[in-house]
């Protein structure tokens, strides 16, 4: 069966320091990818998705950006966060030839201050 | 564009008692409908899902029937447990398979 993991599961990270979330996908192969934030009393945001190996769309400008490295790792990177950087960041992946349902991660809690 | 409006929250009940979560949607064509819960601390979950008009998607206690007449998928359950106590939200995919989601509504449930 098929597991997603995150990492870290929270971080509390300083104004103006860097950032990076992993993200890795088990039991599937060329999955696609996503990045959603959830800001505090907020819905969910997409912000980055791949369809395959250095293969990043980005939907909303911002200070972040996203990398595929491998198949199954996602990573999530910013070189200077920013207060509204703050938010929980959810990770999720689609199994390309059967369905459109999308299963999601445990998450990453992310404090700026 | 696609979007989905959800009925606002939060919702507070009492053990036993009936629950709806309005959900209409806006869209080209006939896209999938999701109902997603996040319980706290907790990432999102695949709660149920129908993918064409006049499908229903249940789980757990939890129905969604696809209404292309209404543009809605609203959801229910006729008798909730405090576990239920959580952040339900409604979503759609089209042909992007990116999801479209609404706000979140908060659920809790009282003994």
């Amino acid at each position: 069966s098929q597991t997603i993991h995150q990492w870290p599961a929270t971080l509390v990270q300083p104004v103006g320091s860097p950032l990076s979330l992993e993200c890795t996908v088990e039991g599937t192969s060329n999955p696609n990818l996503y990045w959603y934030r959830q800001a505090a009393g907020r819905g969910l945001q997409l912000l980055f998705y791949s369809v395959g190996i250095g293969q990043i769309s980005s939907e909303v400008p911002q200070n972040l950006s996203a990398s595929r490295p491998q198949d199954r790792q996602f990573i999530l990177s910013s070189k200077k966060l920013l207060l509204s950087d703050s938010g929980f960041y959810l990770c999720a992946w689609r199994l390309v030839e059967s369905t459109d349902t999308q299963y999601f991660g445990p998450g990453t809690r992310l404090t700026v201050l | 564009g696609n979007s989905v409006t959800q009925m606002e929250g939060p919702v507070t009940l009492s053990e036993e008692a009936f629950l709806t979560i309005n959900c209409t949607y806006t869209a080209t064509g006939y896209p999938s409908l999701f109902w997603y819960v996040q319980y706290p601390g907790e990432g999102l979950q695949l709660l149920l899902k129908a993918t064409k008009a006049d499908d229903k998607g249940s789980n757990k206690g939890f129905e969604a029937t696809y209404r292309k007449e209404t543009t809605s998928f609203h959801l229910e359950k006729g008798s909730v447990q405090v576990s239920d106590s959580a952040v339900y939200f409604c979503a759609l995919s089209y042909n992007d398979y990116k999801l479209s989601f609404g706000a979140g509504t908060t659920v809790t449930v009282r003994a």
